[in-house]
């Protein structure tokens, strides 16, 4: 396998741009997580979601934030519209759950200016 | 109080010391838990696992005091390549919510 996906790695935008980040899970994998990461809040979790559902979600920040998992090998998160304090790296991990290692993907590291 | 908390470092040591880094956690559900470690930039992996008391891999030594609700993790004979940041990590709801703590830097200086 793979492992987990993240598209794009990095991603620049302008405030008030609309940005859709992306995640394919390791196939087989019931559960998947959306973290962001800052140097002053360290790895937060935002959402997380089991067999496509979401389980919780209030880790996200604001209504400006939203994540979908339409099928078991694809997710989103979705910031709408972005403002530069969600600049940040945002990883996606999977797992099979039940204290499972969880994997991560490479991250995208986004910039709003 | 926060669910997973962890000294933010740095520790500076030289090559060849032992360190260790402690982690103390609210949920008294958790059956085992995990330390992780990520490079800069770079995403987190995980390092080991710490079931019932502790586990050990070679120069890593996890603990896990369940009675006060803490885990740790020793480095012996630490190298230059062990500079990273160090996460413990808590499983809730049954083990399937993963719970970071804000990590704890190690830097291995010749």
């Amino acid at each position: 396998d793979a492992g987990v996906i993240q598209s794009p790695r990095h991603e620049v935008t302008e405030m008030g741009q609309e940005v859709t980040l992306r995640c394919k899970p390791i196939s087989g994998h019931d559960y998947l997580f959306w973290y962001r990461q800052t140097m002053m809040r360290g790895l937060e979790l935002l959402i997380y979601f089991n067999n496509n559902v979401p389980i919780d979600d209030s880790g996200m920040p604001e209504d400006r934030f939203s994540a979908k998992m339409p099928n078991a090998s694809f997710s989103t998160l979705k910031i709408q519209p972005s403002e530069p304090r969600d600049s940040a790296v945002y990883f996606c991990a999977s797992t099979p759950g039940g204290y499972a290692e969880a994997f991560f993907g490479q991250g995208t590291r986004l910039t709003v200016v | 109080r926060k669910e997973v908390e962890q000294d933010p470092g740095p520790f500076n040591v030289p090559e060849g010391a032992t360190v260790a880094f402690n982690c103390t956690y609210s949920n008294s559900a958790s059956q085992s838990f995990f330390w992780y470690r990520q490079d800069c930039r770079k995403e987190p992996k995980l390092l080991m696992s710490v079931y019932s008391s502790g586990n050990e891999d070679g120069r890593f030594t996890a603990q896990l005091n369940r009675a006060s609700q803490y885990i740790s993790l020793l480095i012996r004979d630490s190298k230059l390549s062990d500079s990273a940041t160090y996460l413990c990590v808590v499983p809730y709801n049954a083990g399937n919510m993963l719970t970071f703590g804000g990590g704890t830097r190690l830097m291995v200086k010749p």
